[in-house]
C-alpha cells in the first residue's frame, strides 16, 4: 500500500533556531517527492520537487534531501521565522500506466515558531 | 494573476441539501484537481481533468460530480450532502503533468454538513 509517513506531528521551536521534519514512504513506482507549506487556512504552496536522480534541492532557507534507496527524505529549516510558522506536507509521486501521476499525500508536521 | 479561486471559503449544509463549490485559474492550466482534506488525514484526490471536456475519479468520488466545459472552470458539485462530506475542499491546478510539474491550489472552502 502506497504511504506517506511524517514525524514529528508537531514542533515548537524558537525563532532563530534550526530544525529537521522527516518523511518516510513506501510508494511504487516512486516519480518524485515533493515538500509543500500550508499555512493555517490556505492551500499548500510547493517549496520543493526532486526526482529520484536528485539528493538535495534548496529554496532560500529551505533545503529538502532525498534518500532514494532508504525511501527517507527530511525538510531542514535554517534560522528559522515566525513566518514558518505552519504544517510542512510532504507528497510523494507514483508514477502510472497512463502517464498521470498519482499524488500520495503525507498527513503534515505542524511547526510552531516561538518568539 | 490571480492563481487558482475558490468560492465560497465556508459553507454549512443541511443533510440532504446540494451545492457546488466553485473553482477558476486564469494560468490556462490544462490540469486542474477537486481535493479533500480530512483533520489528521493526508489530502484524497476526489476528481481531475485533463482538459475541457475530460474528466475522471480520483480515490474518493462518492457523493461527488464534476464538469469541465471551459479551460478555466472545474466546479465540484455535492447532490446529496451527508455528514461524511464534511472537510475542507482544495481545488488546484498544474499546467501538465510531468515530473516536475508544480500544483497550484486554491485556499479552500470549509464545508460542514450537519
Amino acid at each position: 500500500k502506497n504511504q506517506v509517513e511524517q514525524s514529528p506531528q508537531s514542533l515548537i521551536i524558537l525563532e532563530g533556531k534550526n530544525c529537521t521534519l522527516q518523511c518516510n514512504y513506501t510508494v511504487s513506482p516512486f516519480s518524485n517527492l515533493r515538500w509543500y507549506k500550508q499555512d493555517t487556512g490556505r492551500g499548500p504552496v510547493s517549496l520543493t520537487i526532486m526526482t529520484f536522480s536528485e539528493n538535495t534541492k534548496s529554496n532560500g532557507r529551505y533545503t529538502a534531501t532525498l534518500d532514494a534507496d532508504t525511501k527517507q527524505s527530511s525538510l531542514h529549516i535554517t534560522a528559522s521565522q515566525l513566518s514558518d510558522s505552519a504544517s510542512y506536507i510532504c507528497v510523494v509521486s507514483a508514477e502510472g500506466n497512463t502517464g498521470f501521476q498519482k499524488l500520495v499525500f503525507g498527513t503534515g508536521t505542524r511547526l510552531l515558531v516561538s518568539p | 494573476n490571480a492563481g487558482v479561486t475558490q468560492t465560497p471559503k465556508f459553507r454549512i449544509l443541511k443533510i440532504g441539501q446540494s451545492m457546488t463549490l466553485q473553482c477558476t485559474q486564469d494560468m490556462n492550466h490544462n490540469y486542474m484537481y477537486w481535493y479533500r482534506q480530512d483533520p489528521g488525514m493526508g489530502l484524497k484526490l476526489i476528481y481531475y481533468s485533463v482538459g475541457a471536456g475530460i474528466t475522471d475519479k480520483g480515490e474518493v468520488p462518492n457523493g461527488y460530480n464534476v464538469s469541465r466545459s471551459t479551460t478555466e472552470d472545474f466546479p465540484l458539485r455535492l447532490e446529496l450532502a451527508a455528514p461524511s462530506q464534511t472537510s475542507v475542499y482544495f481545488c488546484a491546478s498544474s499546467r501538465r503533468v510531468s515530473t516536475n510539474e508544480k500544483l497550484f491550489f486554491g485556499s479552500g472552502t470549509q464545508l460542514s454538513v450537519l
